[in-house]
């Protein structure tokens, strides 16, 4: 496996609170991309960053922000949950126009 | 919004028996990528077939490109058990190495 990790692997919350989940990697890949994966959907992208400190805005980043200060870490923050935001998370990373590398998802439940 | 479409949704074979699965997609593409999803789990990269490429071989799958028609055939030969999971094909073309994913097709094979 690509060394990417993310946490936390599971988390319930309330509507309204903040939430962050972190991706980690030890490749030194330049692109990080956040994905959200529901039903009916299929992946669809939420935010991605091509360098520390450069991101942009991907299909469905409404509700959604992303910090990026170290090459390996990749944050994605919900300012205020809410229920539309249950989903499962993938974190990926790749070097431009090849594979990309999934990390295991978090699971998030919003009440 | 989907680029690539998968089809057939889902596939039902007996071990042993070859599966195939098609990617219909829009506009012009960089790359197209074929991914496998296991239940619960990350998403594995499994193939990259580039726009300039018509078919591409590794181990039991061979995958085809036809920029012509935009679409794409993912073909498992002998497929065992293990094969069960859904597929993915993700078309690949943004200036920073975006993918966008089809909804995918979900394959069951019985032993």
């Amino acid at each position: 496996d690509a060394g990417i990790t993310q946490s936390p692997r599971h988390k319930v919350t309330e509507t309204g609170t903040p939430v962050t989940l972190r991706c980690h990697q030890t490749e030194n890949h330049r692109y990080m991309y956040w994905y959200r994966q529901d039903p009916g959907h299929g992946l669809r992208l939420i935010h991605y960053s091509y360098g520390v400190k450069d991101t942009d805005k991907g299909e469905v980043s409404d509700g959604y922000s992303v910090s990026r200060s170290k090459t390996e870490d990749f944050l994605l923050t919900l300012e205020s949950a809410t229920s539309s935001q249950t989903s499962v998370y993938f974190c990926a990373i790749s070097e431009p126009n090849n594979e990309q590398f999934f990390g295991p998802g978090t699971r998030l439940t919003v009440l | 919004s989907q680029q690539g479409e998968e089809d057939p949704q889902a596939l039902s074979i007996q071990e042993g028996e070859n599966a195939t699965m098609n990617c219909s997609y829009k506009t012009s593409i960089n790359n197209l990528q074929w991914y496998r999803q296991n239940s619960g789990r990350g998403l594995v990269h499994l193939i990259l077939i580039r726009s300039n490429e018509r078919e591409k071989h590794s181990g039991r799958l061979r995958v085809t490109l036809d920029t012509s028609k935009k679409s794409s055939s993912l073909l498992i030969t002998a497929s065992r058990a293990a094969d069960t999971a859904s597929y993915f094909c993700a078309t690949g073309g943004g200036s920073q190495g975006n993918l966008i994913f089809g909804k995918g097709t979900k394959l069951s094979v019985k032993p």
